[in-house]
């Protein structure tokens, strides 16, 4: 069964540098999503995604963040320069955009850990 | 503006026992429901979901969801909770085909051996 993956899986970095997760959707959808997960809160809406270009996005996703499509397959989300309160799992999600039967497939999600 | 609330931040059942968690949303048409479980440090699952159609909704693991539009609510239910269940639990939200899912803050299910 088809799935979106994401890598790495745990990432320590330092406050101020930039990261860039990296998120493979499935193959044949055509929304790609961010989503973020502070420890012990709930899952937060980031950003949309959809024929190149940004379709919406929170508050959350100010200047310091930007999405890529930088080619057919993976879909990145990099954090410029990186504080501490960006410590949180990151998921992405694909949708396929077709059908009535609407459902978002999540990744496993990648773990940043801002020191 | 969509919202979703998960009234109940901490639950506990004896293993056995059946299930009920809570949650109520708030939107002007009827959106598309999701339930996700969560284990420690783990992904989310999708449990079940409702587009339109028949209220009561099954999903894996034995579970089950209620939609009562009069009580903009949508109840994750489950006969007889195992010791694996223990997790936490997020209602979600969409509004529309292809739009961002708004979660609840989640309900943390412990099951008392």
């Amino acid at each position: 069964e088809p799935e979106v993956t994401q890598t790495p899986s745990h990432q320590v970095t330092q406050m101020g540098q930039e990261v860039i997760l990296r998120c493979v959707p499935i193959s044949n959808h055509l929304y790609f999503y961010w989503y973020r997960q502070i420890l012990g809160q709930k899952v937060e809406f980031l950003v949309s995604f959809y024929n190149n270009e940004i379709s919406e996005k929170s508050e959350i996703f100010d200047d310091q963040f930007s999405v890529e499509r930088p080619d057919g397959s993976n879909f990145t989300l990099k954090i410029r320069s990186t504080k501490l309160e960006d410590s949180a799992m990151y998921f992405c999600a694909s949708f396929r955009g077709q059908g009535i039967a609407n459902e978002q497939f999540f990744g496993p999600g990648t773990r940043l850990t801002v020191l | 503006a969509q919202s979703v609330t998960q009234p109940d931040i901490h639950i506990t059942v004896s293993e056995g026992a059946s299930l009920e968690l809570r949650c109520n949303y708030s939107y002007g048409a009827t959106p598309y429901l999701f339930w996700y479980v969560q284990s420690p440090g783990q992904g989310l699952q999708l449990l079940l979901k409702y587009f339109s159609g028949d209220t009561l909704v099954q999903g894996i693991k034995g579970f089950e969801a209620e939609f009562k539009r009069s009580q903009s609510s949508f109840n994750l239910r489950k006969p007889s909770v195992h010791w694996s269940d223990a997790a936490e639990y997020f209602c979600a939200v969409e509004g529309s085909s292809a739009s961002k899912i708004i979660f609840g803050s989640g309900t943390r299910l412990s099951i008392r051996p």
